[in-house]
């Protein structure tokens, strides 16, 4: 079965740095685009960026390009979002997924983590 | 570049038929498929609706999707609404191999 498992919730204050995790398993993580997607309160989905897990090929939303950095240990199954300095502007729920092989849509989604930042 | 857009809101009764729309602003419809998700209040988004009109398994038959070139749309009906289809639903294409276009988002009501 596969599954995306986030990291649990955060709590930080503006400034602050924070990287948030999504490991992937029932699959072969390295072969799998995998997303990251920002939900703020009450809003719709906006896509931040993809990285190919085998290579470690990322690409940015041209909205968050310079905003975040996506990264993967491929070792470990396991990506990442990481921001230097939040900003309130920051808060939302944001979600891994796994692009299909087509790259066309998100097949896969963890269950999100929420940031807070205040 | 081109833009999805959607309803703010729908409402339907239980055992109705419900229609979204997903509009797309620019270049054809028909050039990138549509897919739709449901979000439920507090859960992560799940696939209804993939490549325009196909169900993952374990998606009712109550739910189908359609492209409409003529007014440059795709849409996601549901039917025999149940209290349980009460969600925001997404619609979502591409263009290019890497770059993912959402659109606004539906909450539908199931009164």
């Amino acid at each position: 079965e596969v599954q995306l498992v986030q990291s649990g919730a955060e709590v930080k204050k503006p400034g602050e740095s924070l990287e948030i995790s999504c490991k992937g398993s029932g699959y072969s993580f390295s072969n799998y685009w995998i997303g990251w997607v920002r939900q703020m309160p009450g809003k719709g989905l906006e896509w931040m960026g993809v990285i190919y897990p085998g290579d470690s090929d990322t690409r940015y939303s041209p909205s968050f390009q310079g905003q975040v950095t996506i990264s993967a240990d491929k070792s470990i199954s396991t990506a990442y979002v990481q921001w230097n300095s939040l900003k309130a502007s920051d808060t939302a729920i944001y979600y891994c997924a796994r692009l299909t092989t087509a790259t066309t849509r998100f097949d896969y989604w963890g269950q999100g983590t929420l940031v807070t930042v205040s | 570049n081109f833009m999805l857009t959607q309803p703010h809101s729908v409402s339907g009764s239980p055992g109705k038929t419900v229609t979204i729309s997903c509009t797309r602003s620019s270049g054809s419809i028909a050039s990138n498929s549509v897919q739709w998700y449901q979000q439920r209040p507090g859960s992560a988004p799940t696939t209804v609706i993939y490549e325009n009109n196909q169900r993952p398994s374990g998606v009712p038959d109550r739910f189908s999707g359609s492209i409409d070139s003529s007014s440059n749309s795709a849409s996601l009906t549901i039917s025999g609404l149940k209290t349980e289809d009460e969600a925001d639903y997404f619609c979502q294409s591409y263009h290019s191999s890497i770059h993912w276009v959402f659109g606004g988002g539906t909450k539908l009501t199931v009164l």
